[in-house]
């Protein structure tokens, strides 16, 4: 069984903040997606990795996936409130032919910032 | 553009009752579909997923099922609700090419009483 860890699982910063979520495992994936999700709502999904050592960048937010697709991290440069929400890594089976379609998600970080 | 809908928003049932979700895709054709629960502020539970009209796969053994009648359309129902079936339920499509890509509806908040 696959599966992420997500650290920390609180986090409340002020605005201008620096801060970075990592997402951890012992298996191999195959890609790793982030999403961000606001209470009532569904997730929204912000970046696909699926190279090892990858980096992308989407405004303030920076994605790493490890050089072992074992990992990945999400840095945010200052921080505003309007990042506030549950941010979840999710990771793609290693052989997704026989697989499945099955996306194994971690436990997600609630990320607050405060104005 | 691809959309995703989910009805009801909101539900409350009585335990034993029934249950009936409904999820439609447009924009898009044979999509992969998903249906997930998820505790309040926690990562996602798979429930279901089906590659194509009929196909449908089950994550873990429980109380619900799922059915695709049509090729955008999927349904998760229950014929007698458990007070543990409470939680926040969502749809999603992926397309096939790219499987891990999955996007979300807006979810149903089901609450058995």
């Amino acid at each position: 069984t696959q599966l992420l860890e997500q650290s920390p699982q609180f986090l409340s910063i002020q605005e201008g903040e620096n801060l970075t979520v990592y997402c951890n495992s012992s298996s191999v994936f195959s890609s790793l997606q982030w999403y961000r999700q606001e209470p009532g709502e569904g997730p929204v999904l912000l970046v696909t990795v699926v190279t090892g050592g990858e980096v992308k960048k989407l405004k303030r937010l920076t994605f790493q996936f490890g050089d072992a697709r074992k990992d990945s991290s999400l840095h945010i440069t200052a921080a505003q409130p309007g990042d506030t929400g549950l941010y979840l890594c999710a990771g793609g089976p290693r052989k997704p032919k026989t697989s499945g379609s099955r996306l194994t998600f971690g436990e997600g970080t609630q990320l607050t910032v405060n104005p | 553009s691809q959309t995703i809908h989910q009805w009801p928003a909101t539900l409350v049932q009585p335990v034993g009752s029934p249950l009936s979700l409904e999820c439609t895709v447009e924009g898009t054709s044979n999509p992969n579909l998903y249906w997930y629960r998820q505790a309040a502020g926690r990562g996602l539970q798979l429930l279901f997923y089906s590659v194509g009209i009929g196909q449908i796969s089950s994550e873990v053994p429980q109380n619900l099922s799922a059915s695709r009648p049509q090729d955008r359309q999927f349904i998760l129902s229950s014929k007698k609700l458990l007070l543990s079936d409470s939680g926040f339920y969502l749809c999603a499509w992926s397309p096939t090419d790219r499987t891990y890509e999955q996007y979300f509806g807006p979810g149903t908040r089901l609450t058995v009483t």
